[in-house]
């Protein structure tokens, strides 16, 4: 139980054109999933909470107009990068909660995706 | 921002000798995660545990918290080359809904 499913796991796209980057969850029901951006041996940078059915919260330095986010469903967030330019090429992280889970704590476990790996040419 | 900071940044053992990762942290939590990421794929959940306990385990995971010194320490036993992975703590101040916060993560290479 509790899939998380990430598509595409990796675009290569020409500088000026919009990525959108899907994640659902397979088995559960999430209103709130969370975006997160990862380089290189790094560790993972939050870029937003995406709630169902309400505006995601951006992080700050984090431009909500260049990261579109749109959670319509309890299965289904997805992260559009717009007008991507080279420095936009990293790796794409999606979680959820699973809302159905008893417990507070339970509730703050979260389930990644695989990510996905994004290169602008 | 990030709040963790783990130790040491790479770790590099043979097979079958036990792994201790730390982490630190800045902030007052309800509970520290730690989270498991092998190369260029997601994190798996691997523990979780409350500020109000001081050690948890879970087959060969043994996690510690040191609330008063605001640290908290991962250790794997007898480990295998499968372990090679990036482990990361995570901290939330409140319980249910409010995000993780990570940690830079440690980087496991078991050797065979």
């Amino acid at each position: 139980g509790a899939v998380v499913s990430q598509h595409p796991s990796w675009v290569i796209c020409k500088s000026g054109t919009s990525v959108k980057i899907e994640c659902r969850s397979l088995d559960f029901q999430a209103t709130t999933m969370f975006w997160y951006r990862q380089f290189p041996k790094q560790s993972l940078m939050l870029m937003a909470t995406s709630n169902e059915g309400s505006k995601a919260t951006y992080e700050q330095g984090v431009e909500k107009d260049k990261f579109l986010i749109n959670h319509a469903s309890l299965t289904l967030s997805t992260l559009t990068v717009t007008s991507a330019h080279p420095e936009d090429s990293s790796f794409y992280i999606c979680s959820a909660r699973d809302k159905g889970l008893a417990g507070a704590l339970a509730k703050n476990i979260q389930y990644f995706g695989a990510g996905t790996r994004l290169s602008v040419l | 921002s990030q709040q963790g900071e783990e130790d040491p940044q790479a770790l590099s053992i043979q097979e079958g000798e036990n792994a201790t990762m730390n982490c630190s942290y800045k902030t007052s939590i309800n509970n520290l995660q730690w989270y498991r990421q092998n190369s260029g794929r997601g994190l798996v959940h691997l523990i979780l545990i409350r500020s109000n306990e001081r050690e948890k385990h879970s087959g060969r995971l043994r996690v510690t918290l040191d609330t008063s010194k605001k640290s908290s320490s991962l250790l794997i036993t007898a480990s295998r080359a499968a372990d090679t992975a990036s482990y990361f703590c995570a901290t939330a101040r409140n319980s249910g809904n409010t995000p993780l916060v990570f940690g830079k993560g440690t980087r496991l290479s078991v050797i065979a």
